[in-house]
Protein backbone atom coordinates (compact mmCIF):
# COMPACT_ATOMS: atom_id res chain seq x y z
CA UNK A 1 0.00 0.00 0.00
CA UNK A 2 0.68 3.83 -0.60
CA UNK A 3 0.96 4.15 3.58
CA UNK A 4 2.80 3.10 6.83
CA UNK A 5 1.54 0.23 7.37
CA UNK A 6 1.81 -1.56 11.04
CA UNK A 7 0.79 -4.70 12.58
CA UNK A 8 -0.63 -6.02 14.97
CA UNK A 9 -3.27 -3.44 15.00
CA UNK A 10 -4.34 -5.11 18.34
CA UNK A 11 -2.50 -6.99 20.67
CA UNK A 12 -3.34 -8.30 24.45
CA UNK A 13 -0.55 -9.93 25.95
CA UNK A 14 -0.28 -11.18 29.86
CA UNK A 15 2.37 -9.35 32.20
CA UNK A 16 5.69 -10.73 31.93
CA UNK A 17 5.38 -11.68 28.08
CA UNK A 18 7.78 -10.54 25.16
CA UNK A 19 5.97 -8.57 22.25
CA UNK A 20 7.37 -7.98 18.47
CA UNK A 21 5.62 -5.18 17.02
CA UNK A 22 5.69 -4.58 13.04
CA UNK A 23 6.44 -1.00 11.09
CA UNK A 24 6.24 -1.09 7.25
CA UNK A 25 7.30 2.46 6.43
CA UNK A 26 6.38 3.80 2.68
CA UNK A 27 9.01 2.82 0.12
CA UNK A 28 11.78 5.22 -0.13
CA UNK A 29 11.87 6.61 2.95
CA UNK A 30 14.54 6.50 4.67
CA UNK A 31 13.73 7.99 8.09
CA UNK A 32 11.66 5.92 10.77
CA UNK A 33 10.24 6.66 14.07
CA UNK A 34 8.40 5.21 16.72
CA UNK A 35 6.32 7.04 19.08
CA UNK A 36 4.25 5.66 22.27
CA UNK A 37 0.79 7.45 23.10
CA UNK A 38 -0.97 6.30 26.59
CA UNK A 39 -5.05 7.26 26.91
CA UNK A 40 -5.62 10.62 26.73
CA UNK A 41 -2.01 11.75 26.27
CA UNK A 42 0.63 13.24 23.86
CA UNK A 43 3.03 11.14 21.97
CA UNK A 44 6.11 10.10 23.36
CA UNK A 45 9.12 9.97 21.24
CA UNK A 46 10.67 6.65 21.78
CA UNK A 47 13.43 6.04 18.86
CA UNK A 48 14.36 6.90 15.41
CA UNK A 49 16.55 5.77 12.46
CA UNK A 50 17.61 7.77 9.83
CA UNK A 51 19.36 5.82 7.01
CA UNK A 52 22.38 3.51 7.87
CA UNK A 53 23.36 6.15 10.70
CA UNK A 54 22.87 4.56 14.25
CA UNK A 55 19.19 5.16 15.93
CA UNK A 56 18.63 8.13 18.35
CA UNK A 57 17.43 5.90 20.82
CA UNK A 58 17.21 9.02 23.79
CA UNK A 59 13.37 8.29 24.01
CA UNK A 60 12.84 4.36 25.43
CA UNK A 61 11.93 4.33 28.69
CA UNK A 62 14.12 1.17 29.67
CA UNK A 63 16.74 -1.00 28.46
CA UNK A 64 13.12 -3.57 28.12
CA UNK A 65 12.45 -1.60 25.04
CA UNK A 66 14.71 -1.82 21.92
CA UNK A 67 13.79 -1.05 17.93
CA UNK A 68 15.61 -2.72 14.68
CA UNK A 69 15.62 -1.40 11.01
CA UNK A 70 16.33 -3.44 8.15
CA UNK A 71 18.16 -1.25 5.83
CA UNK A 72 15.28 1.32 4.78
CA UNK A 73 12.47 -0.82 5.30
CA UNK A 74 10.69 -3.01 7.85
CA UNK A 75 11.06 -1.96 11.50
CA UNK A 76 10.24 -3.85 14.82
CA UNK A 77 10.05 -2.57 18.33
CA UNK A 78 10.19 -5.46 20.71
CA UNK A 79 9.01 -5.18 24.08
CA UNK A 80 11.06 -7.37 27.15
CA UNK A 81 9.24 -8.79 30.21
CA UNK A 82 5.76 -6.35 29.44
CA UNK A 83 4.10 -4.66 32.41
CA UNK A 84 0.89 -3.29 33.02
CA UNK A 85 2.33 0.63 32.74
CA UNK A 86 3.24 -0.04 29.01
CA UNK A 87 -0.12 -0.94 27.59
CA UNK A 88 -0.46 2.35 24.89
CA UNK A 89 -0.61 3.20 21.44
CA UNK A 90 2.35 2.58 19.70
CA UNK A 91 2.88 4.06 16.64
CA UNK A 92 5.23 4.13 13.67
CA UNK A 93 6.48 6.81 11.14
CA UNK A 94 7.98 7.64 8.40
CA UNK A 95 9.75 10.82 6.39
CA UNK A 96 11.55 11.25 3.01
CA UNK A 97 14.44 12.18 5.25
CA UNK A 98 15.41 13.05 8.80
CA UNK A 99 18.73 14.48 7.58
CA UNK A 100 17.03 18.33 6.33
CA UNK A 101 14.31 19.61 8.75
CA UNK A 102 10.65 20.57 7.85
CA UNK A 103 9.90 17.25 6.48
CA UNK A 104 6.07 16.17 7.86
CA UNK A 105 5.99 12.87 9.31
CA UNK A 106 3.71 10.17 8.10
CA UNK A 107 1.90 7.91 10.44
CA UNK A 108 0.50 4.39 10.03
CA UNK A 109 -2.78 3.73 12.80
CA UNK A 110 -0.80 2.06 15.70
CA UNK A 111 -0.92 -1.15 17.43
CA UNK A 112 -2.84 -0.94 20.49
CA UNK A 113 -1.16 -2.87 23.21
CA UNK A 114 -2.90 -4.32 26.19
CA UNK A 115 -0.88 -5.65 28.77
CA UNK A 116 -3.48 -8.01 31.81
CA UNK B 1 10.85 22.45 32.61
CA UNK B 2 9.86 21.99 29.22
CA UNK B 3 5.92 22.31 28.35
CA UNK B 4 3.86 22.35 25.57
CA UNK B 5 0.62 23.18 26.70
CA UNK B 6 -2.70 23.09 24.47
CA UNK B 7 -6.29 23.35 25.89
CA UNK B 8 -7.08 20.66 27.17
CA UNK B 9 -10.71 21.17 27.46
CA UNK B 10 -12.90 20.09 24.33
CA UNK B 11 -13.81 23.34 21.99
CA UNK B 12 -17.20 23.05 20.39
CA UNK B 13 -17.85 25.39 17.74
CA UNK B 14 -20.98 25.77 15.46
CA UNK B 15 -20.68 25.03 12.10
CA UNK B 16 -19.37 27.76 9.85
CA UNK B 17 -17.39 29.89 12.68
CA UNK B 18 -13.52 29.97 12.75
CA UNK B 19 -12.23 27.38 15.18
CA UNK B 20 -8.92 29.00 16.57
CA UNK B 21 -6.97 26.42 18.61
CA UNK B 22 -3.66 27.43 20.29
CA UNK B 23 -0.03 25.67 21.54
CA UNK B 24 2.01 27.38 23.89
CA UNK B 25 5.45 26.10 25.05
CA UNK B 26 7.93 27.45 27.81
CA UNK B 27 12.07 26.44 27.77
CA UNK B 28 11.72 25.27 24.03
CA UNK B 29 13.68 26.80 21.07
CA UNK B 30 11.46 24.89 17.86
CA UNK B 31 13.15 25.67 14.36
CA UNK B 32 9.63 24.60 13.20
CA UNK B 33 6.10 23.79 14.82
CA UNK B 34 4.00 21.32 12.61
CA UNK B 35 0.21 20.79 13.56
CA UNK B 36 -1.24 17.30 12.21
CA UNK B 37 -5.08 15.91 13.17
CA UNK B 38 -5.77 12.72 14.69
CA UNK B 39 -9.26 10.89 13.92
CA UNK B 40 -10.00 8.14 16.97
CA UNK B 41 -8.38 4.72 16.47
CA UNK B 42 -6.25 6.10 13.83
CA UNK B 43 -2.70 7.72 13.68
CA UNK B 44 -1.78 11.93 13.22
CA UNK B 45 -2.38 13.00 9.58
CA UNK B 46 0.20 16.45 8.74
CA UNK B 47 -1.56 19.42 8.16
CA UNK B 48 0.61 22.59 8.09
CA UNK B 49 4.49 22.99 8.94
CA UNK B 50 6.16 27.09 9.81
CA UNK B 51 9.62 27.57 10.19
CA UNK B 52 10.45 29.44 13.47
CA UNK B 53 11.02 32.62 11.35
CA UNK B 54 7.89 32.25 9.39
CA UNK B 55 4.91 34.47 10.84
CA UNK B 56 2.09 32.54 9.43
CA UNK B 57 1.35 30.06 6.53
CA UNK B 58 -1.68 29.44 5.31
CA UNK B 59 -3.58 26.12 3.06
CA UNK B 60 -7.13 26.14 1.92
CA UNK B 61 -9.19 26.63 5.27
CA UNK B 62 -6.70 26.24 7.60
CA UNK B 63 -3.75 29.07 8.88
CA UNK B 64 -0.80 28.82 11.39
CA UNK B 65 0.56 31.24 13.22
CA UNK B 66 3.94 31.00 14.87
CA UNK B 67 5.33 33.78 17.41
CA UNK B 68 8.54 32.99 18.55
CA UNK B 69 8.65 35.93 21.27
CA UNK B 70 5.20 35.06 23.07
CA UNK B 71 6.39 31.28 22.62
CA UNK B 72 2.67 30.19 20.88
CA UNK B 73 1.05 29.39 17.86
CA UNK B 74 -2.39 29.49 16.74
CA UNK B 75 -4.16 27.39 14.39
CA UNK B 76 -7.12 28.38 12.77
CA UNK B 77 -9.94 26.59 10.58
CA UNK B 78 -12.13 29.32 9.05
CA UNK B 79 -15.63 27.92 8.11
CA UNK B 80 -16.16 25.22 9.75
CA UNK B 81 -17.77 21.71 8.84
CA UNK B 82 -18.69 18.84 10.91
CA UNK B 83 -15.77 16.85 9.17
CA UNK B 84 -13.74 18.94 10.83
CA UNK B 85 -14.40 17.59 13.95
CA UNK B 86 -10.83 15.83 15.57
CA UNK B 87 -8.00 16.27 17.92
CA UNK B 88 -5.40 18.25 16.60
CA UNK B 89 -1.64 18.55 18.01
CA UNK B 90 0.83 20.65 17.97
CA UNK B 91 4.51 19.40 17.50
CA UNK B 92 7.84 21.20 18.22
CA UNK B 93 10.59 20.21 15.69
CA UNK B 94 14.24 21.24 17.96
CA UNK B 95 17.18 22.43 16.10
CA UNK B 96 19.39 20.14 15.97
CA UNK B 97 16.63 17.39 17.05
CA UNK B 98 17.15 15.05 13.81
CA UNK B 99 13.66 15.60 12.86
CA UNK B 100 12.17 14.07 16.21
CA UNK B 101 8.68 15.54 17.00
CA UNK B 102 7.38 17.07 20.57
CA UNK B 103 3.82 16.86 20.42
CA UNK B 104 1.35 18.59 22.88
CA UNK B 105 -1.65 16.39 23.82
CA UNK B 106 -4.12 17.63 22.10
CA UNK B 107 -7.44 20.28 21.36
CA UNK B 108 -10.44 18.07 20.66
CA UNK B 109 -12.52 19.82 18.19
CA UNK B 110 -16.22 19.55 17.92
CA UNK B 111 -18.08 21.16 15.36
CA UNK B 112 -21.76 21.06 15.63
CA UNK B 113 -24.63 22.03 12.86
Amino acid sequence: GAGVSQSPSNKVTEKGKDVELRCDPISGHTALYWYRQRLGQGLEFLIYFQGNSAPDKSGLPSDRFSAERTGESVSTLTIQRTQQEDSAVYLCASSLTGSHSNQPQHFGDGTRLSIL
Amino acid sequence: SQKIEQNSEALNIQEGKTATLTCNYTNYSPAYLQWYRQDPGRGPVFLLLIRENEKEKRKERLKVTFDTTLKQSLFHITASQPADSATYLCALELTGGGNKLTFGTGTQLKVEL
